[in-house]
Parts: C-alpha cells; sequence; structure tokens
C-alpha cells in the first residue's frame, strides 16, 4: 500500500539556522506534492507546490525539492525564526487519481532563540 | 473572503448521540474535502465532492458516516451514533482545480469532537 513518510520526532534547531524537514514515500506516483503549515488548534495552510518534472522551487526563505528517483523531497527554511515554530505536513497529489491529496503525518519544528 | 467557515469548532457529546458537523466552502471553489486527523493516524481524507457530487466516499470509516453537499456552498458530515473513537479533529477544504489538474486546499479551522 502507499505510504507517506515523515519523522514523527520533532526536530529543534537554533534560530538562523537551516532547517531541513524529509518527506519520503513508497508504492506511489505522484504528479506533485505540496507543503503545508499547521499551527496548534488550526487548519492546515498552504506553503508550496512542485511537480514531478520539477527539481527545485523556491519561495522567500522556503526551498522545496522533490526526487521521484529517491521518492523523497526536501523542504528548507532557512534563516529560521521562531514563528517558523509549527507542523509542516507534505502532501501528494495525481492528476489522474481525481485531485486527491494524500498528506503525511507531519513533523514539528521548534526554532528556539 | 471570510476562508472555509466551519461549525461548530467544538462539540462533546455522549456515546450513541447523533453528530452534525457543517462547512461553508470559499466562494468558486468546485471541490470540497473532509479530513479527520488524530494523533494516530494523522489526516485522513474521508470524502471529497466535485461540484456538488461525491467523487469518492472509500474513506469513510463505516456507515454510521455520512456526507451531503446540497448546493455549492454547503455540506455536512454526519454521524449517527456516534462512538469514543470518533473523536477526532474534522476539517472540511475546499479548492480550486489549477488549469495543470493539481489541487490547492483551503482549510477551515477545524471541528474537534469528543464523544463521551
Amino acid at each position: 500500500s502507499q505510504k507517506i513518510e515523515q519523522n514523527s520526532e520533532a526536530l529543534n534547531i537554533q534560530e538562523g539556522k537551516t532547517a531541513t524537514l524529509t518527506c519520503n514515500y513508497t508504492n506511489y506516483s505522484p504528479a506533485y506534492l505540496q507543503w503545508y503549515r499547521q499551527d496548534p488548534g488550526r487548519g492546515p495552510v498552504f506553503l508550496l507546490l512542485i511537480r514531478e518534472n520539477e527539481k527545485e522551487k523556491r519561495k522567500e526563505r522556503l526551498k522545496v525539492t522533490f526526487d521521484t528517483t529517491l521518492k523523497q523531497s526536501l523542504f528548507h527554511i532557512t534563516a529560521s525564526q521562531p514563528a517558523d515554530s509549527a507542523t509542516y505536513l507534505c502532501a501528494l497529489g495525481r492528476n489522474n487519481a481525481g485531485n486527491m491529496l494524500t498528506f503525511g503525518g507531519g513533523t514539528r519544528l521548534m526554532v528556539k532563540p | 473572503d471570510a476562508g472555509v467557515i466551519q461549525s461548530p469548532r467544538h462539540e462533546v457529546t455522549e456515546m450513541g448521540q447523533e453528530v452534525t458537523l457543517r462547512c461553508k466552502p470559499i466562494s468558486g471553489h468546485n471541490s470540497l474535502f473532509w479530513y479527520r486527523q488524530t494523533m494516530m493516524r494523522g489526516l485522513e481524507l474521508l470524502i471529497y465532492f466535485n461540484n456538488n457530487v461525491p467523487i469518492d466516499d472509500s474513506g469513510m470509516p463505516e456507515d454510521r458516516f455520512s456526507a451531503k453537499m446540497p448546493n455549492a456552498s454547503f455540506s455536512t458530515l454526519k454521524i449517527q451514533p456516534s462512538e469514543p473513537r470518533d473523536s477526532a479533529v474534522y476539517f472540511c477544504a475546499s479548492s480550486r482545480t489549477l488549469g495543470s489538474g493539481a489541487n490547492v486546499l483551503t482549510f477551515g479551522a477545524g471541528s474537534r469532537l469528543t464523544v463521551l
């Protein structure tokens, strides 16, 4: 069965450092991958989308890579700030699957001042 | 736009009672999704609608769960009878389909359900 894995342990880093979160998947051929941010008590918020034919996408301090050979996406936050502390979810979608998104379990990021 | 609006935000009920969760999607969005989130299982897709028509309900746990979308601006998720294992946060999300076919979801704030 298809599986999307994110590190369930919290990632603790110091302010100013680069945070790197990993999303691995098996038994899946996504057409695109998305990253969402979720704060406590709120719904996930869309951050970035990257398609299968794209290697890298950037938005301000965020960078996403997508390696369909390794079946992995990396999500980077450069110059991290305490306000970046949240849970980050990756989601995979296929154009021929009714546009459904399947989410990973999320990784909690804690940025310490 | 007020975003996706869900109600109630919190619901505490007793086992066996009927629970109805409500969602108003963003105007102009043609797809609506119901997800359930728990610590153990993360975000699970229950059902989704496209142009008010249910497309895939394979994630609905069992017959106790039902969902409707009578028009483009309203959807309900009903649990009858409710059980303690249904306790979770239920999210509604709506989206517009991009020209390439990708969906970007806008989530509501969620309805936290506790079944005693």
